[in-house]
């Protein structure tokens, strides 16, 4: 079945620890987002990739960094993880993009919640 | 900038009476918007989209370019329709969304 799957759903690590979030969608979508939120805040856009080797930051500085070596594959890396970065993030894709006229849907992942103490 | 912004964080009705989950933008030019939802337990989605016009679970939105608004609008809420609500609007290809407004619909 078509999706995008985020792991993990729940994660509590030390500061100082290295953490990958995993993303992977089976809809054959070339973009793909990030997105960091914060209880009752806005989503906050920190990464997005419009296809295999490409990426960009969003309007949120953050510290971590993406990659997108398969089209299905977006995951985010922390190198070195710090309370500051206690979240949610919110991995989502789409076919065609938010701006084309008609389309803009955005499908979203279920999210991995990161606490670092 | 361009951006949305929710003005209630918070919105409490009781089930059958109208409810209008507010939304002004900020853009130059013609702004592209969408409202997405999140019930309990469930993944952020799509819910409806200005260019189209439609109605879907009931609510309808219209873009009300004087104002710069794109409220959320229902007649006639439902419980389940309690639900966080986001206000998303479309700036260079990707979708900035507003701090959201969670409606608490009750019996």
């Amino acid at each position: 079945e078509a999706d995008i799957y985020q792991t993990p759903r729940y994660l509590v690590i030390g500061t100082g620890k290295k953490i990958t979030l995993e993303c992977s969608q089976t809809m054959g979508h070339d973009k793909m987002y990030w997105y960091q939120q914060d209880p009752g805040m806005e989503l906050h856009l920190i990464h997005y990739s419009y296809g295999v080797n490409s990426t960009e930051k969003g309007d949120l500085s953050s510290e971590s960094t993406v990659s997108r070596i398969r089209t299905e594959h977006f995951p985010l890396t922390l190198e070195s993880a710090r309370p500051s970065h206690t979240s949610q993030y919110l991995c989502a894709s789409s076919e065609y993009g938010a701006g084309v006229v008609g389309t803009g849907e955005l499908f979203f992942g279920e999210g991995s919640r990161l606490t670092v103490l | 900038a361009q951006r949305v912004t929710q003005p209630e964080k918070l919105l409490s009705v009781f089930k059958g009476a109208p409810v209008e989950l507010k939304c002004n933008y900020s853009y130059s030019g013609s702004p592209e918007l969408f409202w997405y939802v999140q019930y309990s337990r469930q993944r952020l989605q799509l819910l409806l989209r200005h260019i189209s016009r439609e109605s879907i679970k009931g609510f309808t939105a219209d873009l009300n370019k004087g104002e710069t608004s794109f409220h959320l609008k229902k007649p006639f809420a439902q419980e389940e329709d309690s639900a966080m609500y986001y206000c998303a609007l479309v700036r260079s290809e990707k979708l900035v969304f507003g701090k959201g407004t969670k409606l608490t619909v009750n019996p």
